[in-house]
């Protein structure tokens, strides 16, 4: 298996322009989860999808984040306008099952340098 | 409002020493405890899942321990290695929700 793939690995991009981070969950993975990793924060959970179906979303720090999940076998995390502050590494995981029965598998990354 | 600690940003041993990583939380009451490996680079890696009703759990040279009523998990790396310097989360997750909540980690050093 491939692991989760997450696209572009790295991104540069102004202030104010759209960006659009995409993520391919392991085949047969029932949960997506996107996350921001930054050395202030850590790393926090932005939203996650139980079957496609956004569950829990409160981690979107604000209108300008947009997440969809279109099938099984893809989701994006779309930024628009972006700002400097949402410089950071975006995380996707996916998991067979509610993290409480096991592990999260993290995709390596989206590295987002907004100017 | 809910808070993850682990206890230092950065630990220094000596190979062939046990290294003790320490995860503390308050105003939480979790119902399982996870550990990941993060390296340089790189997405984080599942270590190991503890229940509330476990006191500890093992994996080859490590092992976890979950004290409900300290709000403390112990990580343990028996008979370190320098490759098992990297950064360790614990993360904590509910009972009811899907979603867990990492702490700032601990950046562990092994030289040789």
């Amino acid at each position: 298996d491939a692991g989760v793939i997450q696209s572009p690995r790295h991104e540069v991009t102004e202030m104010g322009q759209e960006v659009t981070l995409r993520c391919k969950p392991i085949s047969g993975h029932d949960y997506l989860f996107w996350y921001r990793q930054t050395m202030m924060r850590g790393l926090e959970l932005l939203i996650y999808f139980n079957n496609n179906v956004p569950i829990d979303d409160s981690g979107m720090p604000e209108d300008r984040f947009s997440a969809k999940m279109p099938n099984a076998s893809f989701s994006t995390l779309k930024i628009q306008p972006s700002e400097p502050r949402d410089s950071a590494v975006y995380f996707c995981a996916s998991s067979y099952a509610s993290p409480k029965k096991g592990e999260q598998f993290f995709g390596p990354g989206t590295r987002l340098t907004v100017l | 409002s809910q808070k993850i600690e682990q206890n230092s940003e950065a630990l220094n041993i000596q190979e062939g020493k046990t290294a003790t990583l320490t995860c503390n939380y308050t105003n939480y009451s979790p119902a399982y405890l996870q550990w990941y490996r993060q390296d340089p680079g790189r997405g984080p890696v599942f270590l190991l899942l503890i229940r509330e009703n476990e006191k500890e759990k093992r994996k080859e040279r490590l092992k976890v321990t979950f004290d409900t009523t300290l709000k403390q998990s112990l990580f343990h790396i028996t008979a370190s290695q320098p490759a098992d310097s990297a950064t360790y989360l614990c993360a904590l997750g509910g009972s009811s929700a899907s979603k867990i909540i990492f702490g700032s980690g601990t950046r562990l050093s092994i030289r040789p």
